[in-house]
């Protein structure tokens, strides 16, 4: 079992859709969370971070981790064509010094 | 844009061969991680420097090692290529009082081993 399971999708929705994205982990020593977003041929951009259990809001998006399922959530709202891309989870302990990531969900938003 | 960047953009090689990727990060930032990312996959830590010193290391074989110089660009190297090395390699920065989270990735340096 991989430490951290991503459904690669692709999923595809029309412009103004909730889209909810979602990783789950085994190792329940993680304790950082953490989305990015990864547009073709580039590197990934930090989305959003999350310490611990809890909800974290930044404009259209919204992290969401569940510990107690080893769960986590990006939900994004009025989702736009600009939005298409994949998107990653990543991971750590407390300790760690790498970020464990999923394989990646890849978003298409259609005008 | 981040302002790490990354050099080659592309790379050819063959099997058996040596390649040299660099990486220059971003101002104020003295941690450096190195990722692999192959096709459909999501990046693996292939190892991290701090102040010129490996701190860290992933599931790769001493053939993939790296330098941090001063002014704390770096560099990764793999020796006796392989097909199966075929990737996007990421480097990530850090400042200093960041987390490990605030890693800023560059584009990447794309290596095609034939």
């Amino acid at each position: 079992q991989k430490e951290v399971e991503q459904d690669p999708g692709p999923l595809s929705v029309p412009e103004g859709a909730i889209v909810s994205l979602n990783c789950t982990y085994s190792n329940s020593a993680f304790q950082y969370f953490m989305w990015y977003r990864q547009y073709s041929r580039k590197g990934p951009e930090l989305l959003m971070y999350t310490y611990s259990s809890g909800n974290k809001e930044d404009g259209r998006f919204t992290a969401q981790v569940d510990k107690s399922s080893k769960y986590i959530s990006l939900f994004i709202r009025d989702s736009q064509p600009s939005d298409s891309a994949t998107y990653l989870c990543a991971m750590r302990n407390q300790a760690g010094t790498a970020l464990i990531f999923g394989k990646g969900t890849t978003l298409s938003v259609s005008s | 844009e981040t302002g790490v960047t990354q050099s080659p953009t592309h790379l050819i090689k063959t099997r058996g061969q040596q390649v040299t990727l660099r990486c220059s990060s971003q101002s104020g930032h003295n941690t450096v991680s190195w990722y692999q990312q192959a096709l459909g996959q999501g990046p693996q830590f292939i190892f991290q420097y701090y102040r010129e010193e490996e701190n860290g290391r992933g599931n790769f074989p001493p053939r993939f090692s790296g330098l941090q110089f001063p002014n704390y660009s770096s560099e990764l190297n793999v020796n006796a290529l392989e097909l199966d090395d075929s990737a996007l390699y990421l480097c990530a920065s850090r400042p200093v009082a960041g987390g490990h989270e605030t890693q800023y990735f560059g584009p990447g340096t794309r290596l095609l081993v034939l």
